[in-house]
C-alpha cells in the first residue's frame, strides 16, 4: 500500500470546462475527506464519506462541485464550469472508523483556472 | 470558519535554534493534532495531544496544551534545514468523530 493517491497532481483547464479528480485512499480506511487549499492557508473541509455514504458536504460545496465514491474505494470531485476562483489544491485523506482521527493525506491535486 | 489559529504566520530562524509555533482555538476538543505541509504537498501528521494531557513529547517535537486557555503550542528543538514547511494544528468539532478543522498554519524557514 503506497498511502493516498490523488490524480492529476496539476490541472490547468479553461474557465466554464468540466474537470473531474480522482483519489485512491488506504484500502483499509473506511473515511475519505476532501479538503481544498488555498495559497497561504490551512485546508478548508468539503466532504466526506463513510464508505459509499456521502454523510457531510460544507457550505463552501456548490451546486457546481460533486463527489462521489460508488463503491466505497476511490473517490472522485467533479467541478461544472469552473470560475477562475475554483482555482486551488484539492486535497484527499482518509482514516479508518475506529481510533483516533488522524488523516492521511494524498499529495493534492492542484487545480488552475485560466 | 477557521477553528485553530497558528501564531505567529511566519518564522525565520538558524539551523540548530528551536522554533515555537502557537495556535489558539474556540470550542472544547477531544484532541488537538499538528501537521506539517512542505511546499505543494499534501499533509503530514505530526502528533496528537488528547484533552487531558498537557505534555507530549515525539523525538525533537514537543507539544503543550492548555484547554483553560484554549491554546496549544509545538516546539521542534535543534531545528534543521530539512524543517522549513508550514505547520497547522487541526481540531475536530464535535469529538473524535469530527471533521478535522485546520488554522492558517505558520510557515517556517530554517536557514542553514
Amino acid at each position: 500500500d503506497t498511502g493516498v493517491s490523488q490524480d492529476p497532481r496539476h490541472k490547468i483547464t479553461k474557465r466554464g470546462q468540466n474537470v473531474t479528480f480522482r483519489c485512491d485512499p488506504i484500502s483499509e480506511h473506511n473515511r475519505l475527506y476532501w479538503y481544498r487549499q488555498t495559497l497561504g492557508q490551512g485546508p478548508e473541509f468539503l466532504t466526506y464519506f463513510q464508505n459509499e455514504a456521502q454523510l457531510e458536504k460544507s457550505r463552501l460545496l456548490s451546486d457546481r462541485f460533486s463527489a462521489e465514491r460508488p463503491k466505497g474505494s476511490f473517490s472522485t470531485l467533479e467541478i461544472q464550469r469552473t470560475e477562475q476562483g475554483d482555482s486551488a489544491m484539492y486535497l484527499c485523506a482518509s482514516r479508518n472508523n475506529s481510533g483516533a482521527n488522524v488523516l492521511t493525506f494524498g499529495a493534492g491535486s492542484r487545480l488552475t483556472v485560466l | 470558519s477557521q477553528q485553530g489559529e497558528e501564531d505567529p504566520q511566519a518564522l525565520s530562524i538558524q539551523e540548530g535554534e528551536n522554533a515555537t509555533m502557537n495556535c489558539s482555538y474556540k470550542t472544547s476538543i477531544n484532541n488537538l493534532q499538528w501537521y506539517r505541509q512542505n511546499s505543494g504537498r499534501g499533509l503530514v501528521h505530526l502528533i496528537l495531544i488528547r484533552s487531558n494531557e498537557r505534555e507530549k513529547h515525539s523525538g525533537r517535537l514537543r507539544v503543550t496544551l492548555d484547554t483553560s486557555k484554549k491554546s496549544s503550542s509545538l516546539l521542534i528543538t535543534a531545528s534543521r534545514a530539512a524543517d522549513t514547511a508550514s505547520y497547522f494544528c487541526a481540531t475536530a468539532l464535535g469529538g473524535s468523530q469530527g471533521n478535522l478543522i485546520f488554522g492558517k498554519g505558520t510557515k517556517l524557514s530554517v536557514k542553514p
